[in-house]
């Protein structure tokens, strides 16, 4: 166990659907990190929030949002969901803003109908 | 930015031989290098990493990286491979305090014969 909590594991939807991923970050971690994980597209880096603000923006579509709430979890919010955004969704967390090493979740596996 | 090339798709090898992964990665300065390990259904778990020092580092599960700064490379061994060590690697760069531009390469899955 990472420490890293995402919830949850699996989830089918169809088509145009919205729905919505969390992460606990490990105990004492301050960033939240989103990445997606698709066999064409390899680890792609989404999205970033340190302690409820986001840093940084990655390859996340405009139909993808996130947040990072006071307790520091963090919820990422997929709309008008399609099939391209079958994928794992993997939430990691660090203690720190800047370089440091990222602790990984399980990941929610997410399969669009 | 930074890039990573992992050039083996798909490794295999028996039980109890050598390893070694192969990571090539872009950067204009010494980056920050990780080795990452992804069991079926997991995660990705931190096998070990490099940010500045020695160039040959250890890692868990016996393994090691070496950093090779003239062939920017991070290649990952382990001399002696267990069955339990089929999964799949992957190496990432890092730039230097900044967590936002690390870049994964596209992972190695390592089969292991008995």
């Amino acid at each position: 166990d990472s420490g890293v909590t995402q919830t949850p594991k699996h989830l089918i939807t169809a088509t145009g659907q919205r729905v919505t991923l969390r992460c606990s970050p490990r105990s004492g971690d301050l960033s939240v990190y989103w990445y997606q994980q698709s066999l064409d597209q390899g680890l792609q880096f989404l999205i970033h929030y340190y302690n409820g603000e986001e840093r940084a923006k990655g390859n996340i579509l405009e139909r993808f949002s996130a947040q990072q709430f006071p307790d520091l979890h963090s919820e990422l919010n997929l709309s008008s969901l399609e099939l391209g955004d079958s994928a794992l969704y993997f939430c990691a967390s660090s203690d720190l803003g800047g370089a440091n090493v990222l602790t990984f979740g399980a990941g929610s596996r997410l399969t669009v109908l | 930015a930074q890039s990573v090339t992992q050039p083996d798709i798909h490794i295999t090898v028996s039980e109890g031989a050598s390893l070694e992964l192969r990571c090539n990665y872009s950067y204009g300065a010494t980056p920050y290098l990780f080795w990452y390990v992804q069991s079926p259904g997991q995660g990705l778990q931190l096998l070990l990493k490099y940010f500045s020092g020695d160039t040959l580092v250890q890692g868990i599960k016996g393994f090691e990286a070496e950093f090779k700064r003239s062939q920017s490379s991070f290649n990952l061994r382990k001399p002696s491979v267990h069955w339990s060590d089929a999964a799949e690697y992957f190496c990432a760069v890092g730039a230097p305090n900044n967590n936002n531009d690390m870049r994964f390469g596209a992972g190695t899955r390592l089969t292991v014969k008995p």
